[in-house]
């Protein structure tokens, strides 16, 4: 079966622009949960979405939203891009709330230029 | 504030040797840790995981260990294959405090294991 599905792989943007990212979730999987990879600092969690509504948040500022919609599918939002913000984005879902049964996706590589 | 930590950036091990990989944590209220292995320009792929109930989990080569009191656990591969090389994250999950799903992650040991 498909795996998560996250859209598009690169993307290079200017400070100041804002950017939209994509995640199809596995068939079957209600659970969206997102996270932030840079050097030096791992994964840091951003925010779970469930049923179209989000469930858990990351301590990111206001610029870093998202929404899920009722196919399961999500998407992140980053308004007003700063430097910080180059890092892989990476997608997981999981079949239902507190489902230790993540599946990642490969990512979308965010340049800040 | 780095709750979960793996001091070790970096680990070579010889083929057919066992690999241990490190994990400490600071919060105590963590009870459920997980450990991922990532490929370059892949996401994490799940490993193993343990519960705070137990002190050990293995599967296949695989192995975790958890000391509670010590707040350190251990993934050990054993033998150790090419395939192996790759960036192991440890992460940890607090159940109790309605937060189970999210995750949060070391930074990280690359194993590159040598012929």
């Amino acid at each position: 079966k498909a795996g998560v599905t996250q859209t598009p792989r690169y993307l290079i943007k200017t400070r100041g622009q804002q950017v939209t990212l994509s995640c199809s979730p596995i068939s079957g999987h209600r659970s969206v949960s997102w996270y932030q990879q840079t050097p030096g600092q791992g994964l840091q969690f951003l925010f779970e979405y469930f049923s179209e509504t989000q469930r858990n948040k990351g301590n990111f500022p206001g610029r870093f939203s998202g929404r899920q919609f009722s196919n399961s599918r999500s998407e992140m939002n980053v308004s007003t891009l700063e430097l910080g913000d180059s890092a892989l984005y990476l997608c997981a879902s999981s079949p239902a709330r507190d489902n230790y049964g993540y599946t990642f996706g490969s990512g979308t590589r965010l340049t800040v230029v | 504030d780095q709750q979960v930590k793996q001091n070790s950036p970096s680990l070579s091990v010889q083929e057919g040797r066992i690999s241990i990989l490190n994990c400490d944590y600071t919060n105590s209220m963590f009870d459920y840790f997980l450990w991922y292995k990532k490929y370059p320009a892949e996401g994490p792929t799940f490993l193993i995981s343990i519960s705070s109930i137990k002190d050990k989990n293995e599967d296949g080569r695989f192995t975790v260990f958890l000391n509670k009191s010590a707040k350190h656990l251990s993934l050990h591969i054993v033998p150790s294959q090419p395939g192996d090389s790759a960036v192991y994250f440890c992460a940890a999950s607090a159940t109790y405090t309605g937060t189970a799903s999210k995750l949060t992650f070391g930074t990280g040991t690359r194993l590159q294991v040598t012929l």
